[in-house]
């Protein structure tokens, strides 16, 4: 079954310090791939995605992610994390030939920051 | 600000009760997609419909339902509520239904079912 897994449920880091958000994704070829961040009380933001082209996918916010194909993963990644950062942070997958109905998510990860 | 409008923000209702969800989409978005977010499912897509057309179904129980009138709004019908759909109901939109066409999601509607 196509499924995407985000490993960490909760991730504290220290303001400055950098960060990687792990996503791994199951399906049979290559999808289009998503992040997406949840601040508390507001709807989803899209960080960035991936359809094809450059591995290496630069965002709003200072962040990026790199698609590796033989891992089947897709991490998030910033330098350096400010304490606006904090929030929840979606991976999500379609199907090549999908649209936005086929949208998968992963569980979430909350990013805690500390000063 | 994503444009998307969902009321109300915060709903308290009774089990058996019904209860019906907003949704403005983003200016010349088309497609309005509803997505339920709870703790044990996380985010699932339930219906889509574009241009007043349902389009796709996901995971939507039949006591659920929804429309997208002339006006493109759109509308979540949620009857003989459960305590189990409590969750955080979120509405998008995008323009066309290619993923070229970015997807705006509002902030949601919280529904509490007591």
């Amino acid at each position: 079954a196509q499924s995407v897994t985000q490993p960490d449920i909760h991730i504290t880091v220290s303001e400055g310090a950098s960060l990687e958000l792990r996503c791994n994704y199951s399906y049979g070829a290559t999808p289009y791939l998503f992040w997406y961040v949840q601040s508390p009380g507001q709807g989803l933001q899209l960080l960035l995605k991936y359809f094809s082209g450059d591995t290496l996918v630069q965002g709003i916010k200072g962040f990026e992610a790199e698609f590796k194909r033989s891992q089947s993963s897709f991490n998030l990644r910033k330098p350096s994390v400010h304490w606006s950062d904090a929030a929840e942070y979606f991976c999500a997958v379609v199907p090549f030939s999908g649209g936005y109905n086929k949208l998968i998510f992963g569980a979430g990860t909350r990013l805690a920051v500390h000063p | 600000d994503s444009g998307v409008t969902q009321t109300p923000k915060h709903l308290i209702t009774a089990t058996g009760q019904r209860v019906t969800l907003r949704c403005s989409p983003r200016s010349g978005d088309l497609s309005v997609y509803w997505y339920q977010q709870s703790l044990d499912q996380g985010l699932q897509f339930l219906i889509q419909y574009y241009n007043g057309e349902e389009r796709a179904k996901g995971n939507i129980l039949e006591r659920f339902s929804a429309q997208q009138f002339p006006d493109l709004h759109s509308e979540l019908n949620l009857s003989s509520l459960e305590l189990g759909d409590s969750a955080l109901y979120f509405c998008a939109s995008s323009e066309r239904t290619d993923n070229n066409s970015p997807l705006h999601f509002g902030n949601g509607t919280r529904l509490t079912v007591t």
